[in-house]
């Protein structure tokens, strides 16, 4: 079956440093992805999408890039924060409406 | 505009028992889906409805369910509780039009089975 997986579950960064959060997906028709940051406590809070039209989006701080030739995801965070210590998940759309499968999702944690 | 919603944020319930779940989406939202999060499963799709209808459902037991009111609130039930179905029962909901939508989430319920 379709699968998202992430390459690293924990990822332990300096503050001030960029960050670099990886995820594989199976599906090659996927068409839609994104990213969440989960705290402890909540449930998962959007940062950035991508089309699969795609291959690179920026937000603030935030940059996700598509390789669908070897289906790979990738979440930057510049300049990494204390606030950014959380898990982070990638999410990929298969077909239409809102059925998404998530990665087993990665722990950043950034070190004062 | 209010977030998605979540009644109650925890619970705790015996095996055998039932539950039932609430969620209200974000005002002028028409999809609401369901997921499951454990530690060792990680997110699972559960089900979505859109228009009081199913549209879409996960690799569950028929002991889960859900529905959709016509205002767009959501409930999922959970029968003959197991200590497996302890877990953050998380909705997400967005306009539900059908295209490249961004899904928000809810801050879960959190169900103990004991």
């Amino acid at each position: 079956g379709e699968s998202v997986g992430l390459h690293l579950p924990t990822l332990s960064v300096q503050e001030g440093d960029n960050s670099i959060i990886n995820c594989a997906y199976s599906n090659s028709a996927s068409d839609y992805f994104i990213w969440y940051k989960q705290e402890s406590g909540k449930g998962p809070q959007f940062i950035i999408d991508i089309r699969s039209n795609m291959d690179k989006r920026q937000g603030q701080r935030v940059t996700v890039l598509l390789n669908k030739t070897v289906k790979h995801l990738s979440l930057q965070i510049a300049a990494t924060q204390p606030g950014d210590s959380a898990v982070y998940f990638c999410a990929e759309r298969i077909g239409n409406f809102n059925k998404f499968y998530f990665g087993s999702g990665t722990k950043l944690n950034v070190k004062p | 505009k209010a977030g998605v919603t979540q009644t109650p944020r925890y619970l705790i319930k015996t095996r055998g028992q039932q539950v039932t779940l609430s969620c209200s989406p974000i005002s002028g939202h028409r999809s609401v889906s369901w997921y499951q999060q454990t530690p060792g499963q990680g997110l699972q799709f559960l089900f979505e409805y859109f228009s009081e209808t199913q549209r879409n459902k996960g690799n569950f037991p028929g002991r889960f369910s859900g529905r959709q009111f016509s205002n767009s609130r959501s409930e999922m039930n959970v029968s003959t509780l197991e200590l497996g179905d302890s877990a953050l029962y998380l909705c997400a909901s967005t306009p539900g039009g059908g295209a490249q939508e961004t899904q928000y989430f809810g801050p879960g319920t959190r169900l103990l089975v004991l």
